[in-house]
């Protein structure tokens, strides 16, 4: 089992709908939590970190669940440029490692 | 301010010849990391530097990668020889904390895109 997994998608959504993934992690001991956007040929860019008591930013919403040892993203009113590819990253704080998830891709459709 | 700066952006190379990557960071950032990067997938971590120590190798091929970063700034990853399945997107990133991942920011490069032949 991998360490830390996702869904490879691709989610085709229409613009302006709610689209929700989630990202599952093996280690109970993870400590540090947090989403990376890449966009296509491009690098990944932090998009945000993910605290126990769930957090927001705008139109994105992600959310800790410990117990079944998930995290989840919510875009809601989704836009064109919202097309791109979410990737998990948890971080084990005992060697300060990150491990990245495969990635989920999503295409947000006109 | 000056992201992180990589080159070349794209190697096209011959199986078991050499290659070298190269990377300056965010100017203050301590913590250097390489990354390789196969199609779908995330990032794998090849090796990390606190200033010019590297810390986690652990997954730097060892018989024929190496990587170095004198004076703790600017870095070099090399493989030689290359072969058929080192194709991939090699990503340097940098961050502020000694550790990087408080607070899971890293900050990366465009990345070198090679292709071995």
């Amino acid at each position: 089992r991998k360490e830390v997994e996702q869904d490879p998608g691709p989610f085709n959504v229409p613009e302006g709908a709610t689209v929700a993934f989630n990202c599952t992690y093996s280690n109970s001991a993870s400590q540090s939590f947090f989403w990376y956007r890449q966009d296509c040929r491009k690098e990944p860019k932090l998009l945000m970190s993910v605290y126990s008591s769930g957090n927001e930013d705008g139109r994105f919403t992600a959310q800790l669940n410990r117990a079944s040892q998930y995290i989840s993203l919510l875009i809601r009113d989704s836009k064109l440029s919202d097309s791109a590819t979410y990737l998990c990253v948890v971080n084990f704080k005992s060697n300060y490692q990150l491990i990245w998830g495969a990635g989920t891709k999503l295409i947000i459709k006109p | 301010e000056a992201g992180v700066v990589q080159s070349p952006r794209y190697k096209i190379i011959e199986k078991k010849q050499p290659v070298a990557f190269w990377c300056n960071p965010i100017s203050g950032h301590n913590t250097l990391y390489w990354y390789r990067q196969n199609l779908g997938q995330g990032p794998e971590l090849l090796i990390r530097y606190e200033n010019e120590e590297a810390v986690d190798d652990s997954q730097l091929p060892k018989d024929r990668f190496s990587a170095e970063r004198l004076k703790g700034v600017d870095s070099t990853l090399k493989i030689q020889p290359a072969e058929l399945g080192d194709s991939a997107v090699y990503l340097c990133a940098s961050s502020l904390d000694p550790a990087g991942s408080n607070t899971g920011e890293l900050f990366f490069g465009e990345g070198s895109r090679l292709t071995v032949l």
